[in-house]
């Protein structure tokens, strides 16, 4: 079964850059599906941040595009998130999640288990 | 962006009972709409895709319907391990966003 992880940095400093890390396994990122960021806020408020599809193209979320950047090692399996300038805002567990697309049914049906950032100096 | 307004934010229920969480989008968003289960670990699954397809997996006790800017998730008769966040999800217009969740909480 397809399984997703993140990894990174627990702990990032207000200014410096978020980077995460989502390994796939059970499934080639290449092969079809978009690949997602998702955070959820203290408050239990959820983001999507954007995703990087199988053909390597990429769909942010207005509100994070002059911040963010999603890219991918295919070799690996693996893809990523950068989020720079960070805040305290920014303070939220990330998820990596795959996007299902096939009309009409969009939906994430594959998540990691989660990853806690938390932005402090 | 479209906004997802979900209510109640935490609900009380016992074991055996019937509830429904609602989610008001701030338009009409055709029926593409998903639910998510949050549970206490962290751990995230579809429930519902496209208003009322259950994912595979899921117990037919979970339901999901509605139309416009209104749909709701259903479960039957509470079983223990369904006391957990509940979000509802857009997918008519980019970017997907989100509700604010409802705490399912034993009462």
């Amino acid at each position: 079964e397809i399984q997703l992880q993140e990894s990174g940095p627990g702990l990032v400093k207000p200014s410096q850059s978020l980077s995460l890390t989502c390994s796939v396994t059970g499934y080639t990122i290449t092969s079809g599906y978009d690949w997602s960021w998702i955070r959820k806020f203290p408050g239990n408020k959820m983001e999507w941040m954007g995703y990087i599809s199988y053909s390597g193209s990429t769909n942010y979320n207005p509100s994070l595009k002059s911040r963010i950047s999603i890219t991918r090692d295919t070799s690996k399996n693996q893809f990523f998130l950068q989020l720079n300038s960070v805040t305290t805002e920014d303070t939220a567990t990330y998820y990596c999640a795959r996007y299902r697309r096939r009309v009409p049914y969009w939906y994430f049906d594959f998540w990691g288990p989660g990853t806690m950032v938390t932005v402090s100096s | 962006d479209i906004q997802m307004t979900q209510t109640p934010s935490s609900m009380p229920a016992s074991l055996g009972e019937r509830v429904t969480i609602s989610c008001r989008a701030s338009q009409g968003i055709s029926n593409y709409l998903n639910w998510y289960q949050q549970k206490p670990d962290g751990t995230i699954k579809p429930l519902i895709y496209y208003t009322s397809n259950l994912q595979s997996g899921v117990p037919s006790r979970f339901s999901g319907s509605g139309s416009g800017t209104d749909y709701s998730l259903t479960i039957s008769s509470l079983e223990p391990e369904d006391f957990a966040m509940y979000y509802c999800q857009q997918y008519d217009s980019s970017p997907w966003t989100f509700g604010g969740g409802t705490k399912l909480e034993l009462k």
